[in-house]
């Protein structure tokens, strides 16, 4: 199974409101991460869990909050988001590198297109 | 500064007419090189890992090549459902989990 799955497909929010990002995996990978792409842009990295530990915060806002319940799910919740903040949102997983033969290739979920209003 | 670069920024072409991307990079310690295919909406696919300069990789029409400083996609016999954007990320020694992205090609294949 090389599948990473997220949910919900399409989410729209006001600035007020809070809401929840989801995903999971099942390939037994130690590394998730989450993603923000805007339109004709490359995936720009966020957040980096290691082992269930935030490993990288590229600076993100306090208004999303990440979090990894256990090795096969990571969250990203939403609160007082802008209007800006429109975007696709991924998931990705990845291998460790130092157990899997130097290998540590990025596997995607299809996202959560997001729209604030 | 670590930094991945991709050229064409588009590039369209006729069914059956091959061309090849083209993916440069300058990263301090390069780990590996991969590939992505995404389409308009939906997350970046896997399509390859390269580790050392010579190396080749194929799937299909695509074949992806990698040298000390820059990776090609090659694309022969191109067909519509080939039409995406094609994303190159590098990996470096310095980070397990850190990859840059190229800012991408957008193929657009006619019928």
């Amino acid at each position: 199974d090389t599948e990473v799955t997220q949910t919900p497909k399409h989410l729209v929010m006001g600035m007020t409101n809070k809401k929840s990002l989801k995903c999971e995996q099942h390939m037994g990978h130690r590394a998730m991460y989450w993603y923000k792409q805007k339109a004709k842009k490359p995936p720009e990295l966020m957040f980096v869990y290691s082992y269930e530990k935030l490993s990288i915060n590229e600076s993100v806002p306090s208004r999303f909050s990440p979090e990894c319940p256990n090795s096969s799910l990571l969250n990203l919740h939403l609160h007082a988001l802008q209007p800006e903040d429109s975007a696709l949102y991924l998931c990705a997983s990845s291998q460790d590198p130092r157990v899997a033969g130097g290998f540590n290739e990025q596997f995607f979920g299809p996202g959560t297109r997001l729209t604030v209003l | 500064e670590d930094q991945v670069t991709q050229s064409p920024e588009a590039l369209r072409l006729q069914e059956g007419e091959s061309s090849s991307l083209n993916c440069s990079y300058t990263v301090s310690g390069l780990r590996g090189l991969f590939w992505y295919r995404q389409d308009p909406g939906k997350g970046p696919e896997f399509l390859f890992t390269l580790y050392s300069a010579g190396e080749e990789k194929e799937k299909e029409r695509l074949k992806a090549t990698l040298t000390k400083k820059e990776s090609f996609l090659h694309i022969t016999a191109p067909k519509p459902e080939d039409s995406a954007t094609y994303l190159c990320a590098a990996s470096m020694k310095t980070s397990y989990d850190k990859v840059i992205f190229g800012p991408g090609t957008s193929l657009s294949v006619i019928p």
